[in-house]
Formats: structure tokens, C-alpha cells, sequence
């Protein structure tokens, strides 16, 4: 079955350590992106790619890094930079229409919890 | 004025009750519209999309006034099932050839027996 696969569901750091969130998809989509959610909050774009080996700052890039060396692969790292980590974090795909309307699939999330 | 607001809820129904959602939008230049819905500490899932004429999918009724600018979404005879946060999709020209898919927070519902 297509989907989009993340791992690992839940993820454990201290302060100061990077950590790489994996997101793997087969549903031959060329736009992959990433989003963050805190409680009671809306989900925040943190990247995104509509193509391999481009990429794109969201709304709050800053601390994150990704890579689009593969068109089925956009892993995110969070670095020691980023303020904030604690979070659900989402990888998406979609279809990448030039009129825009495009319809998410999301993996199952990954949370991070800084110690 | 946020980019996509929507009820803050939350909404507790009975069984059976007909609800209703709404969004707005600032954005004038904003192309296409949808409903996702999230379970608790899950993914969230397309419920529907929403056409300018309006659109029905069984019990979910979804509208979107332009001139206004809001979205709504009507789930008649509601089940336990249908608890659950539903969120406003906006998806906004921002230049060129981008868009940009903005969320609303999401307005959590619970349907009681």
C-alpha cells in the first residue's frame, strides 16, 4: 500500500544533541514538506521541496535542517540551535499542482521530547 | 488579523445533533479550501475539499462564501465517532509560482452519547 512512512514515533533527546527525523514515501509525489504542531496550536511549516535536491524555508526554519537528495526521502534534522524542540512533528506529500490545490497525505508523526 | 481563524471551541454535542464550523480567511488571493480532521495524537486526514458551489458527503456539508471570506462545514446527525479536531485548510498565493498551505488551530469537538 502507498503511504508516507515516519520513524521513529517517538524520540527521546538531551539538550545540545542533533536529532534526525526520517520521512519516506512511495506515492511518487514530488512535493514532500514538513510541519510542526505544538498543543492547541495550528500546524507550522517548518520546510518544504517540490522537487528533489531543492528545498524551501517555511514559517519557522530556524534550528532545522533537510535534505531532498531522493524524490521518496526528506529527512529533517533538528539541531542544538533550535530553541523550542519538544513537538509533534509531521512529514506530508502531496502532488505539486501549479494551481495549488494541493491535497495532503501525512505520515503517522513523530515526537520529540527534549530532556 | 490571522491568516486562517477559526471557532476556538471547544464544541460538546449530544448524539444525533447537527454542528457547525467556521472559518475565515485574510487572504483574498487565497485559491483553494479544505477540511482535515485529527484524532488525538495522530495524523491528520482529509475530510473534504471545499468547491465554490458548496459540497456534500453524506452527513458533512461544506460552504465557501468568497465575498466573506469564511469557509464552513455542517456535520448533521452526528456520531461518537465524529469526535474529533477539524481544522481549516487555506491554500494561499504567495508569488510566482508558490503557494502555501496555511492551518488553522483546529476547533476539537465531542460528541456525547
Amino acid at each position: 500500500d502507498g503511504g508516507i512512512t515516519q520513524s521513529p514515533k517517538y524520540l527521546f533527546r538531551k539538550e545540545g544533541q542533533n536529532v534526525t527525523l526520517s520521512c519516506e514515501q512511495n506515492l511518487n509525489h514530488d512535493a514532500m514538506y514538513w510541519y510542526r504542531q505544538d498543543p492547541g496550536q495550528g500546524l507550522r511549516l517548518i520546510y518544504y521541496s517540490q522537487i528533489v535536491n531543492d528545498f524551501q524555508k517555511g514559517d519557522i526554519a530556524e534550528g532545522y535542517s533537510v535534505s531532498r537528495e531522493k524524490k521518496e526521502s526528506f529527512p529533517l534534522t533538528v539541531t542544538s540551535a533550535q530553541k523550542n524542540p519538544t513537538a509533534f512533528y509531521l512529514c506530508a506529500s502531496s502532488i505539486a499542482r501549479a494551481s495549488g490545490a494541493n491535497v495532503l497525505t501525512f505520515g503517522a508523526g513523530s515526537r520529540l521530547t527534549v530532556l | 488579523r490571522k491568516e486562517v481563524e477559526q471557532d476556538p471551541g471547544p464544541f460538546n454535542v449530544p448524539e444525533g445533533a447537527t454542528v457547525a464550523f467556521n472559518c475565515t480567511y485574510s487572504n483574498s488571493a487565497s485559491q483553494s479550501f479544505f477540511w482535515y480532521r485529527q484524532d488525538c495524537r495522530k495524523e491528520p486526514k482529509l475530510l473534504m475539499s471545499v468547491y465554490s458551489s458548496g459540497n456534500e458527503d453524506g452527513r458533512f456539508t461544506a460552504q465557501l462564501n468568497r465575498a466573506s471570506q469564511y469557509i464552513s462545514l455542517l456535520i448533521r446527525d452526528s456520531k461518537l465517532s465524529d469526535s474529533a479536531t477539524y481544522l481549516c485548510v487555506v491554500n494561499i498565493f504567495s508569488g510566482g509560482s508558490n503557494y502555501k498551505l496555511t492551518f488553522g488551530k483546529g476547533t476539537l469537538l465531542t460528541v456525547n452519547p
